[in-house]
């Protein structure tokens, strides 16, 4: 069964960075995009990043474009996210997912890394 | 990108059907069958139960069926089981290439 395990996040003041991490497995990793959601404390979904398969795509949600990098590493099965000028707003779980193969949907979900924007 | 429109709540009993309504844009859930459907327990990851509109991944229970008329989609569950209790999320892709979720909508198995 796929397995996605996020982590990297903690608590850190407003302005700082933090560097999310996702390690992939039992799945062929190279062959897929993945994505970056967070989850705001008792709110809703919401779509960060994405990178496609080899990484030479990418794309942001507005709230956090010029502030958070995706990247990944296929040689070590793992997805990235570099988030810098981190605000209060920032503060969530961050869940890591794998593009579906069947259609554009996202199959399969880490367990989230909290992250902690505070002063 | 603003967020889909889900109802916050709804409720029913068991064996009862329930339908959980999003609302988007001819931008997003109008404009592509790209719509898929997210369970959520407390504490859990998201789980995949219905993608591009109406297509259930195997192993999803057949009790859970989707649908799409203009800029809404739906997602309809029978025979409502104890289990079925949890956030529902439907999300799209959209025309700026990119994901946007609903608000969510919370299940309670009366």
């Amino acid at each position: 069964q796929v397995q996605l395990v996020e982590s990297g996040g903690g608590v850190v003041q407003p302005g700082r960075s933090l560097r999310l991490s996702c390690a992939a497995s039992k799945f062929t990793f190279t062959t897929y995009g993945m994505h970056w959601v967070r989850q705001a404390p008792g709110k809703g979904l919401e779509w960060v990043a994405v990178a496609s398969y080899d990484g030479g795509y990418k794309d942001y949600a507005d709230s956090v474009k010029g502030r958070f990098t995706i990247s990944r590493d296929n040689s070590k099965n793992t997805l990235y996210l570099q988030m810098n000028g981190l605000r209060a707003e920032d503060t969530a779980v961050y869940y890591c997912a794998k593009e579906s193969s069947l259609g554009n949907a996202f199959d399969f979900w880490g367990q989230g890394t909290v992250v902690t924007v505070s002063s | 990108q603003s967020a889909l429109t889900q109802p916050a709540s709804v409720s029913g009993s068991p064996g009862q059907s329930i339908t959980i309504s999003c609302t988007g844009t001819s931008s997003d859930v109008g404009g592509y069958n790209y719509v898929s459907w997210y369970q959520q327990h407390p504490g859990k990851g998201p789980k995949l139960m219905i993608y591009d509109v109406s297509k259930r991944p195997s192993g999803v229970s057949n009790r859970f069926s989707g649908s799409k008329s203009g800029n809404t989609a739906s997602l309809t569950i029978s025979g409502l089981q104890a289990e079925d209790e949890a956030d529902y999320y439907c999300s799209s892709y959209t025309t700026t290439t990119t994901w946007v979720f609903g608000g969510g909508t919370k299940l309670t198995v009366l």
